[in-house]
């Protein structure tokens, strides 16, 4: 079963819009990591925050975490065409956080 | 630098035959996961290599899928015999060992006729 679940599914906003997509999780983890998926594409590492951060910033990005309430969020500041995308969430289950286990996604689309 | 390169990029082949995909992970990397993608059951992680030796093979469906990470430099993913259900995108992705990020090749979208 998927240790994430990103929430909502699929988010349609405007361009220059914020576009917030959040992830639950049920285990203890050591980290937490958000990937992009371009259509036909690899996945790309957007950030990566550890269990004793609370926030991490990246350009236009901002993730939270609250591992009390086994949760995270992305957030994406003034949205381009060029976000458009799935976003995934992937937490580290081993001691080396080598092993992560991802949600099913959001997908992102961002209207011109 | 060259990122994770995967080969062939797509491969249909019929029930039955054997199937091999191919992997070169970046250079300096000690970490290699082969991941597959469905639109029912997501990103699996299949088999986790570290230092080319295999760490975590839990993920591995069946007998049917075998692995193996020659050197440093190459990996590969065999299903014989292949089955309609192996149908998906699979993924190689690679990274330094230790809270860091993997790095994704483009996949293999596989089709089992």
């Amino acid at each position: 079963s998927q240790q994430g679940e990103e929430d909502p599914q699929a988010l349609s906003i405007q361009e220059g819009e914020n576009a917030t997509m959040n992830c639950s999780y049920k285990t203890s983890i050591n980290n937490l990591q958000w990937y992009r998926q371009n259509s036909g594409r690899g996945l790309v590492h957007l950030i990566l925050i550890r269990s004793n951060e609370r926030e991490k910033h990246s350009g236009r990005l901002r993730v939270t975490l609250d591992t009390s309430k086994k949760s995270s969020s992305l957030l994406i500041t003034a949205s381009r065409a060029a976000d458009t995308a799935s976003y995934f969430c992937a937490t580290g289950r081993d001691n080396a956080g080598n092993m992560l286990t991802f949600g099913g996604g959001t997908r992102l689309m961002v209207k011109p | 630098d060259a990122g994770v390169i995967q080969s062939p990029r797509h491969e249909v082949t019929e029930m039955g035959q054997e199937v091999t995909l191919r992997c070169k992970p970046i250079s300096g990397h000690n970490s290699l996961f082969w991941y597959r993608q469905t639109m029912m059951r997501g990103l699996e992680l299949l088999i986790y290599f570290n230092n080319n030796v295999p760490i975590d093979d839990s993920g591995m469906p069946e007998d049917r899928f075998s692995a193996k990470m020659p050197n440093a430099s190459f990996s590969t993913l065999k299903i014989q015999p292949s089955e309609p259900r192996d149908s998906a995108v699979y993924f190689c992705a690679s990274s330094a060992t230790g809270f860091q990020p993997q790095h994704f090749g483009d996949g293999t979208r596989l089709s089992i006729l």
